[in-house]
């Protein structure tokens, strides 16, 4: 049972537009939700979280929307750079301590 | 210091071999975790320690042995391993009450 889910593997965008990444989930009882960039060969990066008790965290060209009615969580970067080209992963937690990830989404920055 | 390192980097094992990975951090994070991560997959959590206590161990087989000697370390013990085994194997570590889990760069493992 997959409780976090990113259905886009992969997505393009061009430099200095804003990327959107997205996220589903299905547990309710999740409270707190991360992003983490993943380069190849290299552990994931902790990037930006909210908790299940606000609707939107912003950190300098990154921004999380959290929509709990809709289970859906989006990762903006604007204005997205060449080294944002990584895969970001999803993730949510219940409680301490365990994080469920999603599959990745694969973005591609196009100078 | 806010790093979670890793070693080996890379390791290459036999079957029949006894290797250890080992995880270090210096963050005062009383939350420390093993995570198995195969090529385009997301991380699969393996092992959760909390106070030096295993709290969670996600039906990983015995042939993986995880310790934790004080609350900066954390160990992976191998053996009698199989090629399936061979993944990229993450610790990360965070405060207890603080949901942010910091990774490190991850072992490489190769199991023939």
């Amino acid at each position: 049972d997959q409780q976090v889910k990113q259905n886009s593997p992969s997505l393009s965008v061009q430099e200095g537009r804003i990327s959107i990444l997205n996220c589903d989930y299905t547990n309710s009882m999740f409270d707190y939700f991360l992003w983490y960039k993943k380069y190849p060969a290299e552990g994931p990066t902790f990037l930006i979280s909210i908790s299940s008790i606000k609707d939107k965290n912003e950190d300098g060209r990154f921004t999380v929307f959290l929509n709990k009615s809709a289970k859906h969580l989006s990762l903006h970067i604007v204005p997205s750079q060449p080294g944002d080209s990584a895969v970001y992963f999803c993730a949510a937690r219940r409680g301490a301590q365990k994080l469920v990830f999603g599959q990745g989404t694969r973005l591609t920055i196009n100078p | 210091d806010t790093e979670v390192t890793q070693t080996p980097k890379h390791l290459v094992m036999g079957m029949t071999n006894k290797k250890s990975l080992k995880c270090e951090q210096h963050m005062g994070h009383r939350a420390m975790y093993w995570y198995k991560q195969k090529a385009k997959k997301p991380p699969e959590l393996m092992f959760v320690y909390s106070y030096e206590k295993l709290s969670i161990n996600e039906s990983v087989p015995s042939r993986f042995s995880p310790e934790c000697p004080n609350s900066s370390l954390l160990n992976l013990h191998l053996h009698a391993l199989q090629p399936e085994d061979s993944a990229l194997y993450l610790c990360a570590s965070s405060q207890v009450t603080v949901a942010g889990a910091f990774f490190g760069p991850g072992t490489r493992l190769t199991v023939l």
